[in-house]
């Protein structure tokens, strides 16, 4: 169990250029989830996978984000056009559903901004 | 997007000391989790509670989950410089759905 992996920790981007995102989940789980985290606040749900559907997707998640999870095991976040009002750490986490008792494993995160 | 009311939002203590810390809902939720983050790392799992009542230990940790259902509470006795941090709550009502709503952190600062 190496935990829940993110790449790339930091991105630096300019606003209105596209970036990508990737996590791989804990191996056996099958939920996944993203979060945003921005400074002094608790993470805010995007969206989650179970396998490779898409369940629930937040009204935070505009039309520019797009995440997918092709083959249920890793997951990419794609942000199209940046703006500055996208800077915030991105958070991936994974879970095991159907235990009764989930627990949220979350990864280091990748720490966006955009200029 | 919805938030726990997590309090205090920061604590001044010297190492040693016994620590609390509490997070109160507006809504009923049937699992709370607590989680510590360090600066620039993702959130770590400390402890997770699923009945109203529970208690539960993990080292100098302990957490309980309200009667109520809408409020938790974590303690942290004889803190060491480690402790320090940002500790957060987080709580939901669908039992399988992780789909968490974290707290607004409290901040833990251990003074020399």
């Amino acid at each position: 169990d190496t935990g829940v992996s993110q790449n790339p920790r930091h991105k630096i981007t300019k606003r209105g250029q596209n970036v990508t995102f990737r996590c791989d989940p804990i191996s056996e789980h099958n939920r996944l989830y993203w979060y945003r985290q921005t400074l002094g606040q608790g993470p805010e749900f995007l969206t989650y996978f179970q396998n490779e559907a898409q369940l629930e997707k937040s009204r935070l998640l505009s039309d520019r984000f797009s995440a997918e999870r092709p083959k249920g095991s890793f997951s990419t976040l794609e942000i199209q056009r940046t703006e500055q009002g996208d800077s915030a750490m991105y958070l991936c986490a994974s879970s095991l559903y159907g235990t009764g008792e989930e627990k949220l494993f979350f990864g280091s995160g990748t720490q966006l901004s955009v200029l | 997007g919805q938030q726990l009311n997590q309090s205090p939002q920061s604590m001044f203590i010297q190492e040693g000391e016994d620590v609390s810390m509490n997070c109160t809902s507006s809504s009923i939720f049937n699992t709370w989790l607590w989680y510590k983050q360090d600066p620039g790392e993702g959130p770590v799992l400390l402890i997770a509670l699923y009945k109203a009542g529970e208690l539960t230990s993990n080292g100098r940790l302990t957490a309980q989950f309200g009667i109520t259902r809408k409020d938790s509470f974590l303690n942290i006795s004889a803190s060491i410089p480690s402790d320090v941090g940002i500790y957060f709550c987080a709580g939901t009502f669908n039992f399988g759905n992780e789909k968490l709503t974290f707290g607004t952190g409290t901040r833990l600062t251990i003074i020399p």
